[in-house]
Order: C-alpha cells, then sequence, then structure tokens
C-alpha cells in the first residue's frame, strides 16, 4: 500500500518550453502533497505544500509563477515549470499524505528534468 | 528555523560490520525525526520515525535509532550491514500541521564485499 507514482520519470524539453510532471497517489487518497527538489549529491529542497483543492503554500525563494502546482483530487497533483531554462534543469520528487497518516509522507520515484 | 545537520558525506563500512549514521537537528519545539534511505530509481522509503515516547525507536531492515533530547540528535544504527544497505540516507526533521519535511544532506553509504 501507499504507492506514489510520478510521469515521466525523465524528460527532456529545450528552454523556453513548458513542462508537466504529474504526481498520484496509486491507493489512498492524498489530502496534502509536497514537492521538492534535488541537485545532483544534495539534499531534498521543500519547494511547496498543496492540498487538495486549495492553492499552494511556496516556500520561501520559490517562484510560484515559475512552478505552477495544482492539486485539483484527492488523488493528482501537478507541477507544471514554465519557461524552463537549463538552470531549472534537476530531480523533481513529489509526496503525498493520507487523511489517517498526516505525520507520514509516501514518495515518488521522481523525475530527471533536462532543460536544453 | 529548523535545521539539520548530516556531518558524514560518505560512509564506508564491510559487510557484516556495524554501523552508525550520525545526525543533529535544530528545532525549537518538539521534534518529529525521521530517518529514510534513498537508492538509485526509487523513491525515498522511511526506515523509522520518532514522534515522542521510547527513544529508542525501531525501524524496518533491522534499522534503529536512538532520540537524545540533550545531544539534539538522532543518529541511526544497525548492528550488521548487508550489501543491500548501500544507499543514501537522509535524515529529516518535520515542522507545522502538515509536517513539512527540512532534511540534511544525506550520507552515502558504501558497502565493502
Amino acid at each position: 500500500g501507499a504507492v506514489v507514482s510520478q510521469h515521466p520519470s525523465r524528460v527532456i524539453c529545450k528552454s523556453g518550453t513548458s513542462v508537466k510532471i504529474e504526481c498520484r497517489s496509486l491507493d489512498f487518497q492524498a489530502t496534502t502533497m509536497f514537492w521538492y527538489r534535488q541537485f545532483p549529491k544534495q539534499s531534498l529542497m521543500l519547494m511547496a505544500t498543496s492540498n487538495e483543492g486549495s492553492k499552494a503554500t511556496y516556500e520561501q525563494g520559490v517562484e510560484k509563477d515559475k512552478f505552477l502546482i495544482n492539486h485539483a483530487s484527492l488523488t493528482l497533483s501537478t507541477l507544471t515549470v514554465t519557461s524552463a531554462h537549463p538552470e531549472d534543469s534537476s530531480f523533481y520528487i513529489c509526496s503525498a499524505s493520507d487523511r489517517g497518516y498526516p505525520y507520514e509522507q509516501y514518495f515518488g520515484p521522481g523525475t530527471r528534468l533536462t532543460v536544453t | 528555523a529548523q535545521s539539520v545537520t548530516q556531518p558524514d558525506i560518505h560512509i564506508t563500512v564491510s559487510e557484516g560490520a556495524s554501523l552508525e549514521l550520525r545526525c543533529n537537528y535544530s528545532y525549537g519545539a518538539t521534534p518529529y525525526l525521521f530517518w529514510y534511505v534513498q537508492s538509485p530509481g526509487q523513491g525515498l522509503q522511511l526506515l523509522l520515525k520518532y514522534f515522542s515516547g521510547d527513544t529508542l525507536v525501531q525501524g524496518i531492515k533491522g534499522f534503529e535509532a536512538e532520540f537524545k533530547r540533550s545531544q539534539s540528535s538522532f543518529n541511526l544504527r544497525k548492528p550488521s550491514v548487508h550489501w543491500s544497505d548501500a544507499a543514501e540516507y537522509f535524515c529529516a526533521v518535520g515542522r507545522g500541521s502538515a509536517r513539512q519535511l527540512t532534511f540534511g544532506s544525506g550520507t552515502q553509504l558504501t558497502v565493502l564485499p
């Protein structure tokens, strides 16, 4: 149980284009989803927290107009990187918490974004 | 602000040897502490967590961790390491009502045959 998927696992896009990453909770309802960014050989940095049906709360320093987050249902959240640039290249990871266990997050396998 | 420090970037141990990964945290309130393991191509997996109560916490795969408030530490231990334990290990502290996680920088574990 408690499986979180991400799609795509890898994506390459050209500078200036937008790319959408999906995060799905497969066997539970995710009231809260989180988006992280991980640079090579570095830690995970929380980008934003989203609750189903509400606007996402972004961490300090994260551009909300650059990284659009939508959490329209209890099983799906999307992260759209708008007007991507090479510096946006990174590993993006989502996680989800369900109603019964707000203290535990279940992580997706991550999406490798490369902007050329 | 909360922070997590993992002083060891890389640790190498022989298979069968004991292991201790260090974690120190800074947090104003009672911390919610976690250890996760990350293997290539896989999502982070929770090894164990501490919220309250017994300061020695047992986790999966034979791991345990001890919360020491006086030292602001939550070190991860395993008595006998297996080759499959080679991975990146992250300590994290949870904050806020949604338990947003602040991660340490990670410790890469290499296991020698």
